[in-house]
């Protein structure tokens, strides 16, 4: 199975920061990544697929890089609502698809 | 507008059985490939299984193989999981989750529903 590892595990920011958070897969996976969002006692929301792409309504301050075994999520410039727990998701071998373990990402 | 309304959690006793539902709607069912994801309390999001939108190619995690049943009704568009022989570490709420279409990653997802697994 394909191991996908988040770096930071959780952090700290203010309103307004940029921030990058880091996705390793274990084996090349291409562009077969996406991006979720979780809010606490929410399901996950799909932000990000194929690495870089943008799903429909989700603010354009959130963006997606990478390919191969290496992949970031930014959020340029982030709002109260965007504090969370992000996860990637790996969709290029399976089974089983894999997740990151999350990265926790709370209010300065 | 897609939605999927899981449904059948609660309480079991270790080695019980219960059967999840997910009831769906806004889309053809039948088209869509369907995935079970669970959420251990204060964990991460663990994959469980994959049916095809025929129904004819499952997975499973290892970790549930040989004990839960992926299965869906196109006519009555719903998805089920059959959980059998369950676990304290199954303990998780469980999401139904649709794909694209296309790609397999999860563009829709269920509220969850919530399995308790305890003496």
């Amino acid at each position: 199975a394909i191991r996908m590892t988040q770096s930071p595990s959780s952090f700290s920011a203010s309103t307004g920061d940029r921030v990058t958070i880091t996705c390793r897969a274990s084996q090349g996976i291409s562009s077969y990544l996406a991006w979720y969002q979780q809010k606490p006692g929410k399901a996950p929301k799909l932000l990000i697929y194929a690495a870089s792409t943008l799903q429909s309504g989700v603010p354009s301050r959130f963006s997606g890089s990478g390919s191969g075994t290496d992949f970031t999520l930014t959020i340029s410039c982030l709002q109260s609502e965007d504090f969370a727990t992000y996860y990637c998701q790996q969709y290029y071998s399976y089974p089983p698809y894999t997740f990151g373990q999350g990265t926790k990402l709370e209010i300065k | 507008e897609v939605q999927l309304v899981e449904s059948g959690g609660g309480l079991v006793q270790p080695g019980g059985s219960l059967r999840l539902s997910c009831a769906a709607s806004g889309f053809t069912f039948s088209s869509y490939e369907m995935n079970w994801v669970r959420q251990a309390p204060g964990k991460g999001l663990e994959w469980v299984s994959y049916i095809s939108s025929s129904g004819s190619t499952i997975y499973y995690a290892d970790s549930v193989k040989g004990r839960f049943t992926i299965s869906r009704d196109n006519a009555k568009n719903s998805l089920y999981l059959q959980m059998n022989s369950l676990r304290a570490e199954d303990t998780a709420v469980y999401y139904c989750a649709r794909d694209n279409g296309i790609a397999d990653y999860f563009q829709h997802w269920g509220q969850g529903t919530l399995v308790t697994v305890s003496s």
